[in-house]
């Protein structure tokens, strides 16, 4: 079973962020946690992982609260294409980290 | 640099056959992964291959098995077809690289439909 808890879906207005939490209350010390997304019946698209520190790339910015218990991935300035399935997962390195998805949230956005 | 290619894109099978998926990784990397995704669900882990050794497996039957060539790329099989296998059959690849972790990649997926 998937580690981690997301709302199912979210409506945000285009240019506006995004902001997608997610709950991993059981996480390991040593288990990073990774986003990803998957825009209708194409392969996952690799978004940003972290650990501890808040991470940010030329998507998105991951924030991990100092207890490690939850997190939110912010897509600073949301357009339609950004419209996808965002996966939240918890996962260790190496042979023990394989991907264990969930249901995701499913994130709308509308001009 | 291309990414992961997998091959074909669509694929239609009657039940009782056998099916072949192939994937080639992203440059550089040296493990492959094979997840299902049936209609409106997340993907669920298959197995994975390294060092051309399959290294881990999910819960999935004996039907579904693997391979894993000198260079890196990788075949699904799938035996005796059942209506329930129609799904996306999803690819990704990792490797330790200068720049990054064993972060998957996936390629664009094969579409089985078993009639």
């Amino acid at each position: 079973d998937a580690k981690t808890t997301q709302p199912p879906s979210m409506d945000c207005a285009e240019g506006r962020a995004a902001n997608l939490p997610c709950n991993h209350s059981t996480i390991s010390g040593n288990e990073y946690v990774y986003w990803y997304r998957q825009i209708h019946s194409q392969g996952p698209q690799y978004i940003i992982h972290g650990l501890k520190n808040n991470e940010t790339n030329e998507m998105a910015s991951l924030i991990i609260t100092e207890d490690r218990k939850s997190s939110t991935l912010i897509l600073p300035h949301a357009t339609l294409r950004d419209t996808a399935v965002y996966y939240c997962i918890v996962r260790g390195r190496g042979s023990q980290g394989n991907l264990i998805f969930g249901k995701g949230t499913k994130l709308s956005v509308k001009p | 640099d291309a990414g992961v290619t997998q091959s074909p894109t669509h694929l239609i099978k009657t039940r009782g056959q056998q099916v072949t998926l192939r994937c080639s990784p992203k440059s550089g990397h040296d493990t492959v992964s094979w997840y299902q995704q049936a209609l409106g669900q997340g993907p669920q882990f298959i197995f994975q291959y390294y060092e051309e050794e399959e290294r881990q497996r999910g819960n999935f039957p004996d039907r579904f098995s693997g391979h894993q060539f000198p260079n890196y790329s990788s075949e699904l099989n799938v035996n005796a077809l059942l209506l329930g296998d129609s799904a996306l059959y999803l690819c990704a690849s990792s490797g330790w690289t200068a720049t990054a972790t064993d972060t998957q990649y996936f390629g664009p997926g094969t579409r089985l439909t078993v009639l």
